[in-house]
């Protein structure tokens, strides 16, 4: 198993760009989720899962969009990137809710909007 | 308010030391997560757990929950050890989420 796989490892963006931040899983987990980790900061939740098709904010999700389509992947998407944005971002899946289950973490990836 | 607090936020210490790592939190909990994020920023759970006690090799979690504390204790230290600890806990109000520790820096020098 890969476990969870995120792409790009780097990513330097310019304002107002938009890209996507790709996350896979290969475990058959339901729930994903996608923080942002700032200096100084515990893990912000931006946006999660509970299953495909399936999808709620979390702390901080403007400036984020995501989708489902299926119970694998959960690509986190930057509309319009600010340097505000600028941060690592990790995705991370369980079998249900991170209350009672482990969670798996991606590798992440280090954004900079400049 | 929901709060999850560490104490300290950077620890230095000699191979071999006993290392204790404190989490205090202000939320109702049914588990607390105690995980390690290495130099190179990939994050793995260590513990899961909401009474007593728990080991896993030289690792020791506990909590005492009408306290609203956990610990983390390290045995024989070594420099491998060397990485960000995080605790996290969850809210009353939610299934889907937790609450977030800052972290706590551990360097053990050889």
């Amino acid at each position: 198993n890969a476990g969870v796989t995120q792409t790009p490892k780097f990513q330097v963006l310019k304002t107002g760009q938009s890209m996507t931040l790709q996350c896979a899983q290969d475990m058959n987990h339901e729930y994903m989720s996608w923080y942002r980790q700032d200096p100084g900061m515990g893990l912000r939740l931006i946006h999660y899962s509970v299953g495909a098709g399936i999808t709620d904010q979390g702390e901080v999700p403007n400036g984020y969009n995501v989708s489902r389509s299926t119970t694998e992947d959960f690509p986190l998407r930057l509309l319009s990137a600010a340097p505000s944005q600028t941060s690592v971002y990790f995705c991370a899946s369980s079998l249900g809710g991170p209350p009672l289950y482990e969670q798996y973490f991606g590798p992440g990836t280090r954004l900079t909007v400049t | 308010k929901n709060e999850v607090e560490q104490s300290p936020q950077n620890l230095t210490a000699q191979e071999g030391e006993f290392i204790t790592i404190n989490c205090s939190y202000s939320v109702g909990i049914s588990a607390l997560h105690w995980l390690q994020q290495h130099p190179g920023g990939g994050i793995v759970s260590l513990f899961m757990l909401s009474s007593g006690k728990k080991k896993h090799g030289r690792l020791i979690a506990t909590i005492n929950i009408q306290e609203k504390h956990s610990s983390l204790h390290i045995t024989a230290s070594h420099p491998r050890d060397s990485a960000v600890y995080i605790c996290a806990a969850p809210p009353m109000d939610s299934n889907y989420q937790l609450i977030w520790g800052a972290g706590t820096k551990l360097i053990i020098k050889p």
